[in-house]
Parts: C-alpha cells; structure tokens; sequence
C-alpha cells in the first residue's frame, strides 16, 4: 500500500520560506510524478506543482517564480520550497502521486496533509 | 486558466436519495475529469477518473457521465458514508485545475 507523510513546519512568518517533505513508502520515487497541492480555508484546491521522477519540474504560473520541487531518490522522498509566504499561503498543503505517468494527471494516492499557518 | 464551476455548492439529501453534481469547464477537457470525495479531516480521495471510469475499490453506486465541457456526478442511492464533499478536478491543460465543491449534508 502506497503512503505518502508530508513533514515540515505549521507555523511560519511572512516572507519566510516554507519547506516540506513528502517521504514516501510502498513505491518507489523514481516510478512515478508526484505533486504537490493546497487547499485553502474556503476548501478550494489549488495544484501547486510537479516533479516527474527525472527530476525536472513543471509549475503552476501563479506561483511559479516562488516555487522549487526536488526529488531524493535515496530517502525516496520529495520536497516543496516556497520563498516569501504571506498570510495568503495559509492552507493545507498535500504531498499526492500523479495516477498517470505520461501526461497530465489526477491523483491517486495523498498525504494526509499539513496545516501551515503564516502569521506574524 | 481553465475554470471549473461545480453545481451546486451544497445541496441536502437523504438516505436512498440519487444525487447528481454538475461541474462545467471553461473550455473543452476531451473527458480529462476526475471526482474526488473529501470527509472532514481527511485528504481528498479518487473516485472517478476519465469521466466515467471507476477508481478501484470504489461502490458501483457511483458513476459519471459527459463530455466536452459538462460533466456529472451522480450517486444512485445515497449511503450514510457519502455524506462529504465531492470536487472534480480538470487533467486536459496545465495549470491543473479544481471546482469548488459540493458539500453533500444530511437532509
């Protein structure tokens, strides 16, 4: 069985960097993409981004010039680095696995998610 | 952007009841729509993906139809575990993109 545990701080200043990692078990990193997206306090949903097991990324516009993703192959884990959070990155933010490995993709397996809360 | 309008946000209905939940895109997605359900608390989880194909271990009561850019959920006979929030999520063009959410309450 596929789990995914995302880990990282829940409580953060403004225009501090957020950082979480999304350690995976039951799969293998390097078979899959892997995502990362948010859902706010309204309940939207927002895709944030993802890295295919290449290691090359692919960005949603809005964030795109504050976002970087990796991959650890040897902690078969992957990570989100979100520069200069303002109170508008306040959400949940779920590690998920792309269903579908040759294009654009829904989701499969999800984190349980992690409550980050900006506030100064 | 491709926009996802989802109908209705919120409805009430009982035990037994068939539910349906609309989600329009802004533009046609050539069935690249999936349904996820969200309960309080939990992440959400994947129904139906391609429109109307059935993710494993999902109940047969639900199921999917559409295509273009209007797509439906619909529960055959709404279950006590169904009560949850249901959102559908467009995988036809980058960014990816999500409705709303229909909240499904107890009647």
């Amino acid at each position: 069985q596929v789990q995914l545990q995302e880990s990282g701080p829940g409580l953060m200043k403004p225009s501090e960097t957020l950082s979480l990692t999304c350690s995976v078990s039951g799969d293998s990193v390097s078979g899959y993409n892997w995502s990362w997206i948010r859902q706010f306090p309204g309940k939207e949903l927002k895709w944030i981004g993802r890295i295919h097991f290449s290691g090359r990324t692919e960005f949603n516009p809005s964030l795109k010039s504050r976002v970087t993703m990796s991959v650890d192959t040897s902690k078969n884990q992957f990570s989100l680095r979100l520069t200069s959070v303002t109170a508008a990155d306040t959400a949940i933010y779920y590690c998920v696995r792309d269903r579908l490995r040759g294009s654009w993709s829904n989701f499969d397996y999800w984190g349980q998610g992690m409550l980050v809360t900006v506030s100064s | 952007d491709i926009q996802m309008t989802q109908s209705p946000s919120s409805l009430s209905a009982s035990v037994g009841d068939r539910v349906t939940i609309t989600c329009r895109a802004s533009q046609d997605i050539s069935n690249s729509l999936a349904w996820y359900q969200q309960k309080p608390g939990k992440a959400p989880n994947l129904l139906l993906f391609a429109a109307s194909f059935l993710q494993s271990g999902v109940p047969s009561r639900f199921s999917g139809s559409g295509s273009g850019t209007d797509y439906t959920l619909t529960i055959s006979s709404l279950q006590p575990e169904d009560f949850a929030t249901y959102h559908c999520q467009q995988y036809h063009t980058a960014p990816l993109t999500f409705g709303g959410g229909t909240k499904v309450e107890m009647k």
